[in-house]
């Protein structure tokens, strides 16, 4: 089983749709979370960064994290063409560690 | 503006060549990463450093070398390039005591 799954799409959705993106992990250690957002062609921005479980809102976007479940989630309200990405979710077991573990991103497209 | 740059952005070379990817950084963190993307397999670490004195190999660091010249600077060689070393090579940082990890905007390196 890998570490982090993410299943890499494509998903499309129409402008102003709530879009759903997930991660599942297997290392009950990891801790740290994070969100990175990649356009075509560009390195992977940070978008949202969690620490254990419950939830962050920045903006349209929500980063939600179920210890419990290992599962990850982050929401993208009223999408925006703009928001058309490839989604990277990343996690790591120690604060200031070795390396993060990516997932393999998902592909999003929104049509206006 | 504290950014992370990369040279070259794009590069051809041929089998047997040696290459250097070069990567700075002006935002003042002290570990620094190198990783390879291909479809399919997603980001992969080559090595990382968390100081000038201090190199570590990654999951993938066979064929490749790197140097830490100083704080703000890490260069990625492929002594002998090979086709399947044609990929998108980001490098990234990370600020003292944290998980976050800034990329900078990829190399893509093709070897023929």
């Amino acid at each position: 089983q890998k570490e982090v799954e993410q299943d890499p799409g494509p998903l499309s959705v129409p402008e102003g749709a709530i879009v759903s993106l997930n991660c599942t992990y297997s290392n009950s250690a990891f801790q740290y979370f994070m969100w990175y957002r990649q356009y075509s062609r560009k390195g992977p921005e940070l978008l949202m960064y969690t620490y254990s479980s419950g939830n962050k809102e920045d903006g349209r976007f929500t980063a939600q994290v179920d210890k419990s479940s290992k599962y990850i989630s982050l929401f993208i309200r009223d999408s925006q063409p703009s928001d058309s990405a490839t989604y990277l979710c990343a996690m790591s077991a120690v604060q200031a560690g070795t390396a993060l573990i990516f997932g393999k991103g998902t592909t999003l497209s929104v049509s206006s | 503006d504290a950014d992370v740059t990369q040279t070259p952005r794009n590069r051809i070379t041929k089998t047997g060549k040696r290459i250097m990817l070069e990567c700075s950084q002006t935002k003042g963190h002290d570990r620094m990463y190198w990783y390879r993307q291909d479809p399919g397999l997603g980001l992969r670490l080559i090595y990382y450093s968390f100081d000038v004195k201090d190199i570590n190999k990654g999951e993938i660091s066979d064929g490749y070398s790197v140097s830490r010249q100083a704080q703000a600077k890490f260069s990625l060689s492929l002594e002998s390039a090979i086709p399947n070393q044609t990929a998108l090579y980001f490098c990234a940082t990370a600020p003292p005591g944290k998980n976050e990890q800034y990329f900078g905007p990829g190399t893509r390196l093709t070897v023929t």
